[in-house]
C-alpha cells in the first residue's frame, strides 16, 4: 500500500517563498509528482522527480529524497494566483497509476 | 490537443437514478483512469484501463459502480442506483504508455455529481 503525507494548509505572501513537503511510504516507487490545482479546476502537472536532487523550472523546484521517502515543492516569488491545492502523487513500480496525498492547500496574502 | 474532455461537466439527481459519466481521453494515450475527488478522502483511483482492457478495478467502491471502454476514445463510469455519498467529482485522465519514465497523467475538468 501507499501512504503520502502532506500538511493540510499553509499561508504566505506575496513576493515570499513557500516550502511544501510531502513525504511517504510506499511498497514501490517509480517517481514522484507534484500537481497544482485551483479551486474548482482539474489538476495540473508541476513537475516530476525520479532520482535523488532538485529538479528546477522557472519559480517551481521539486526535490527528492528517496532514502528519507521525502520531497519538497519550492515556490518562489509568490504570487496571488498561485494559491491553490498543491497535490503530491506517487507512482507505485510497475503501474502507470499515481496515488495522491490530500493535498496541500496555499493561500497567497498580499 | 483538445485534452481530457468529460461529460456531464454538472449532474444533480435523485437518490436511486442512474447516472452515467463519459470521457474522451487524449488520442494516441494508452492508458485511461477514473479518479475520484472528496474532502474528506481526497482524490482516490477508482479504476484504470491500458489499451481498453481494465486492469486494476479495486478501487471501484461496490457492485453499484461499472466502468467500460468500449473503444481507444471512449469510456463511460456508471453509477446504478446512485446514493448521496455518491457526491464527488469524478475525474477522468489519461497517460501514454508506462514504460516510458516521467509520462504523466493529464485530467478532464471533472464531472460535478450531487446526489439528493
Amino acid at each position: 500500500g501507499q501512504n503520502i503525507d502532506q500538511p493540510t494548509e499553509m499561508t504566505a505572501t506575496e513576493g515570499a517563498i513557500v516550502q511544501i513537503n510531502c513525504t511517504y511510504q510506499t511498497s514501490g516507487f517509480n517517481g514522484l509528482f507534484w500537481y497544482q490545482q485551483h479551486a474548482g479546476e482539474a489538476p495540473t502537472f508541476l513537475s516530476y522527480n525520479v532520482l535523488d536532487g532538485l529538479e528546477e523550472k522557472g519559480r517551481f523546484s521539486s526535490f527528492l529524497s528517496r532514502s528519507k521517502g521525502y520531497s519538497y515543492l519550492l515556490l518562489k516569488e509568490l504570487q496571488m494566483k498561485d494559491s491553490a491545492s498543491y497535490l503530491c502523487a506517487v507512482r507505485d513500480s510497475g503501474y502507470s497509476t499515481l496515488t495522491f496525498g490530500k493535498g496541500t492547500m496555499l493561500l497567497v496574502s498580499p | 490537443d483538445a485534452g481530457v474532455i468529460q461529460s456531464p461537466r454538472h449532474e444533480v439527481t435523485e437518490m436511486g437514478q442512474e447516472v452515467t459519466l463519459r470521457c474522451k481521453p487524449i488520442s494516441g494515450h494508452d492508458y485511461l483512469f477514473w479518479y475520484r475527488q472528496t474532502m474528506m478522502r481526497g482524490l482516490e483511483l477508482l479504476i484504470y484501463f491500458n489499451n481498453n482492457v481494465p486492469i486494476d478495478d479495486s478501487g471501484m467502491p461496490e457492485d453499484r459502480f461499472s466502468a467500460k471502454m468500449p473503444n481507444a476514445s471512449f469510456s463511460t463510469l456508471k453509477i446504478q442506483p446512485s446514493e448521496p455519498r455518491d457526491s464527488a467529482v469524478y475525474f477522468c485522465a489519461s497517460s501514454l504508455n508506462r514504460d516510458r519514465a516521467g509520462n504523466t497523467i493529464y485530467f478532464g475538468e471533472g464531472s460535478w455529481l450531487t446526489v439528493v
